[in-house]
């Protein structure tokens, strides 16, 4: 069966700081996704990436950066010099192979980032 | 374009009462997609609409529960009778069937039953 682990129920940092969310999964499937959503307070969820389990290489999009090892099973997600906007709730997802489209994701509980000014 | 909507918002019922929670998917998605996610834990998939055909019905929790696309556009989730374990926020979401698959996601309906 798939599984998600997000360790880090709430984490707190100051503007500036840089943060690490922890993303652990499990999975028998050979060809799979994984996914970062963002949940602002308005609460819907936001799609921040999908990675293909062939595609180990790291992804950079300004502020926000991603570690995929399939070594440790580990997609971990890094906001650089974190802003107050930043905060959310964030769930790390994974999903077996797509068939026409079509994404069972599988969520982890989700981490709760609060960046204060 | 418009994102993907759900109404209400949020509903607070008695048990054993009925609610119909609405999704209006993204203009053009065929894939429409429920989940649920009950305080504290995961938010877990429910079931899977290509059009107005149910694909996969698999995380229903029980017969209590009626999800339905007519005319493959909106969908309406059922729950009756209601129960205390229900409580919890719904979640739709719709992506396209070629292209591009990413979910995106509606705010959800926030359920409480008393």
């Amino acid at each position: 069966a798939q599984k998600v682990t997000q360790a880090q129920t709430e984490i707190s940092v100051v503007e500036k700081e840089d943060v690490t969310l922890d993303c652990v999964y499990e999975t028998r499937d050979t060809t799979y996704y994984l996914f970062w959503y963002k949940q602002p307070p308005s609460g819907e969820l936001v799609f921040l990436i999908r990675r293909n389990s062939f595609d180990e290489q790291n992804e950079i999009s300004g502020r926000y950066s991603w570690n995929f090892q399939k070594s440790t099973s580990s997609f971990n997600f890094t906001i650089t010099a974190s802003q107050v906007v930043d905060s959310a709730v964030y769930f790390c997802a994974l999903s077996e192979a797509l068939m026409a489209g079509f994404q069972k994701l599988v969520f982890g509980t989700g981490t709760r980032l609060l960046v204060s000014p | 374009e418009a994102g993907v909507t759900q109404f209400p918002s949020h509903s607070v019922i008695e048990k054993g009462q009925t609610v119909t929670l609405r999704c209006d998917p993204i203009s053009g998605h065929d894939n429409l997609y429920w989940y649920r996610r009950v305080m504290g834990k995961e938010i877990k998939f429910l079931l899977h609409f290509v059009k107005e055909s149910k694909q996969d019905e698999s995380g229903m929790p029980n017969n209590r529960f009626l999800a339905e696309r007519t005319g493959g556009t909106y969908s309406t989730l059922k729950v009756q009778p209601a129960e205390l374990e229900d409580s919890g926020v719904y979640f739709c979401a719709s992506s396209r069937v070629t292209g591009r698959y990413e979910q995106y996601f509606g705010p959800g309906t926030r359920l409480t039953v008393t």
